[in-house]
């Protein structure tokens, strides 16, 4: 079963424009959530996070939207640019342990 | 600071031979994972470590074990390698006793089975 889900295995954008990543969960005992980012070849590294007390976070040109009646949080990029080309993974915890749990990734191309 | 880093970078195996892959964090961090990575599966956790001497299964522990040598170091031996454990394999840290539940990830450990 499933916790995190990231439906979209793929996204293609224009680079200028916003990239739109989302993730659903089905566990209502998460608290908290991230995401991160993973060039080929390389370990994944943290992008952003959010507490379930909120529904929104921000940091530069990446932030992150909870939705807790839906289940359902979002990564935008605006602007997004050929360097933000990677796989994306959502995770998420309800562990005090900091165990995580991952979503499957979106691979994200920004086109020049 | 190197961070956390994974030794080897990449091994073949025959099936029914054994392994350990190396981890180890400069970080101070408490708890350190051990996840596989596969195709359309995004990073399952095999193992993990909440403190030094303590260990736990994760989501897919079959097939590996695992030892917290110290606060820095934390290995995983698969005892009798299958095609199955061919995956990329990923080592992190994090302190989740402090407030932060970001984990650090090592660059990875590419695994080959034949």
């Amino acid at each position: 079963d499933q916790q995190v889900k990231q439906n979209s295995p793929s996204l293609s954008v224009q680079e200028g424009r916003i990239s739109i990543l989302n993730c659903d969960y089905t566990n209502s005992m998460f608290d908290y959530f991230l995401w991160y980012k993973k060039y080929p070849a390389e370990g994944p590294t943290f992008l952003i996070s959010i507490s379930s007390i909120k529904d929104k976070n921000e940091d530069g040109r990446f932030t992150v939207f909870l939705n807790k009646s839906a289940k359902h949080l979002s990564l935008h990029i605006v602007p997004s640019q050929p360097g933000d080309s990677a796989v994306y993974f959502c995770a998420a915890s309800g562990d005090q342990g900091g165990k995580l749990i991952f979503g499957q990734g979106t691979e994200l191309s920004v086109k020049p | 600071n190197a961070g956390v880093t994974q030794t080897p970078k990449f091994q073949v195996l025959k099936t029914g031979q054994s392994m350990t892959l190396q981890c180890a964090q400069d970080m101070n961090h408490n708890s350190m994972y051990w996840y596989r990575q596969d195709p359309g599966m995004g990073l399952r956790l095999i193992y993990y470590s909440a403190s030094e001497g303590t260990t736990d299964k994760g989501e897919v522990p079959n097939g590996y074990n695992v030892s917290r040598l110290n606060k820095r170091e934390f290995s995983l031996r698969l005892e009798s390698a299958a095609p199955s454990q061919t995956s990329v394999y990923f080592c992190a840290s994090s302190s989740p006793t402090s407030g932060s539940y970001e984990q650090y990830f090592g660059p990875g450990t590419r695994l080959t089975v034949t």
